[in-house]
């Protein structure tokens, strides 16, 4: 079975511009949660999205937004890149919201220069 | 606020064991889970104790104690492959179960 997969693997961007990140959740998997880990700490939740719906957000700025398609894939765009925003950016899945575990994919990795 | 404490580094030899602690300030989670992430890839997921007590899967044990506020994770017969950052980390209630990670540990196991 795919775990979950995200696009693309790695991203150069600079100041001002806007990107887009994608993710697939594990087959039969409705919720879909965004982290932002930056080098040498633990990731910081940014969203979940369950039945595509927001269900949870994080302490980021209007800058950031989501959506969750009827999929259940899901994409994470950030507008106004700033270099601060250079993190590795994680989406995990789960069968369902609360207690259930999260499985994460590979990551997107964003450079803004 | 809520938060997970962890130390940054722990160093062992192989086939040693050895025990990462997390102490969290946090109100009311579903549980505690471990994750583990080799050089900035995927965090996989190891373990998670939803009750106090001991879980056990494979060379891995993780523990919690509710009433100190304390967990850890346990490695046994430790090999050169679980050099890794170690993760703790919470799914709070009411907040559809979001995960509050602690810093990390970072394993080092030398031969």
């Amino acid at each position: 079975d795919a775990g979950v997969t995200q696009s693309p693997t790695h991203l150069i961007k600079t100041r001002g511009q806007h990107v887009t990140l994608r993710c697939s959740p594990i087959s039969g998997h409705k919720s879909v949660s965004w982290y932002q880990q930056v080098l040498g700490q633990g990731p910081q939740f940014i969203f979940q999205y369950y039945e595509k719906e927001e269900r949870g957000r994080g302490n980021f700025p209007d800058r950031f937004s989501a959506r969750q398609f009827p999929n259940y894939s899901s994409e994470l765009n950030v507008n106004a890149l700033l270099l601060g925003d250079s993190a590795l950016y994680l989406c995990a899945s789960s069968s369902a919201i609360g207690q259930e575990t999260q499985y994460f994919g590979p990551g997107t990795r964003l450079l803004v220069l | 606020g809520q938060s997970l404490e962890q130390p940054s580094e722990v160093t062992a030899v192989e086939g040693a064991i050895v025990q990462i602690n997390c102490t969290y300030q946090t109100s009311g989670f579903y549980g505690l889970s471990w994750y583990q992430q080799h050089d900035g890839g995927a965090p996989t997921f190891l373990s998670y104790n939803a009750l106090d007590g001991l879980e056990e899967t494979g060379r891995f044990s993780s523990f919690l104690s509710r009433s100190d506020s304390y967990g850890y994770l346990l490695l046994q017969e430790l090999q050169m492959k679980d050099s890794a950052s170690y993760f703790c980390a919470v799914n709070l209630y009411n907040q559809g179960g979001k995960l509050i990670f602690g810093q990390g540990t970072e394993l080092s196991v030398k031969p």
